[in-house]
């Protein structure tokens, strides 16, 4: 059963950096570019970018590009997201997906990790 | 950029209900178009890819149709459980880019 399960929810102040991780399970993690996206409280997805674990090729939203950073541990089949330097406006829950082998779908989710930055 | 417009923002239907959901692209994207079903605190789910293919498990009163700037989504026969807000998503290859629409949010009347 191919899973994704993310890291718990984060309370951080701004400022403050933060790395949320998604591990695989159930298939070759190295095979399939996962990608991440954003839900803002009360609003629709935003995607932020993608990575592909067998070589750590990363993409990126012109919108997300430099205020994040994507990457990946395929020894333990697991990808990140960080940041150096939370924002309040960065509060948002946060989901990985795996990106299908055959076209530009995501077809398998994690949970999500909510992430809130305030003072 | 291409810019996804969906449409209605918000939807009330009676259990039994066709409805119908639109998402149109600012150029055209072929049939490279998703749709997504997000019920309240949960992961979104695929339903529909590339315009009209029902993902594997996905009741058939979900469909999807369309191609190059305007699509549709509809479910049949509204159930109690498609409660939920549903999204479009366009990709494209070169570079990679993924946009969703706005999402509607549909209600049971």
């Amino acid at each position: 059963e191919v899973q994704l399960v993310q890291s718990g929810a984060e309370v951080k102040k701004p400022g403050e950096s933060l790395k949320i991780s998604c591990k695989g399970s159930g298939y070759s993690f190295t095979s399939y570019w996962i990608g991440w996206v954003r839900q803002m409280p009360g609003k629709g997805l935003e995607w932020m970018g993608i990575i592909y674990p067998g070589d750590s090729d990363t993409r990126y939203s012109p919108s997300f590009q430099g205020q994040v950073t994507i990457s990946a541990d395929k020894s333990i089949s697991t990808a990140y997201l960080q940041w150096s330097s939370l924002k309040a406006s960065d509060t948002a829950m946060y989901y990985c997906a795996r990106h299908s082998a055959l076209g530009g779908w995501y077809d398998y989710w994690g949970q999500g990790t909510l992430v809130t930055v305030s003072s | 950029d291409i810019q996804m417009t969906q449409s209605p923002s918000s939807l009330s239907a009676s259990v039994g209900d066709r409805v119908t959901i639109t998402c149109q692209a600012s150029q055209d994207i072929s049939n490279y178009l998703n749709w997504y079903q997000q019920k309240p605190g949960k992961a979104p789910k695929l339903l529909i890819y590339d315009a009209s293919n029902l993902e594997t498990g996905v009741p058939s009163r979900f469909s999807g149709s369309g191609s190059g700037t305007d699509f549709t989504f509809t479910i049949s026969s509204l159930q109690p459980e498609d409660i939920a807000t549903y999204y479009c998503q366009q990709y494209d290859n070169l570079p990679p880019t993924y946009t969703f629409g706005q999402g509607t949010k549909l209600e049971i009347k």
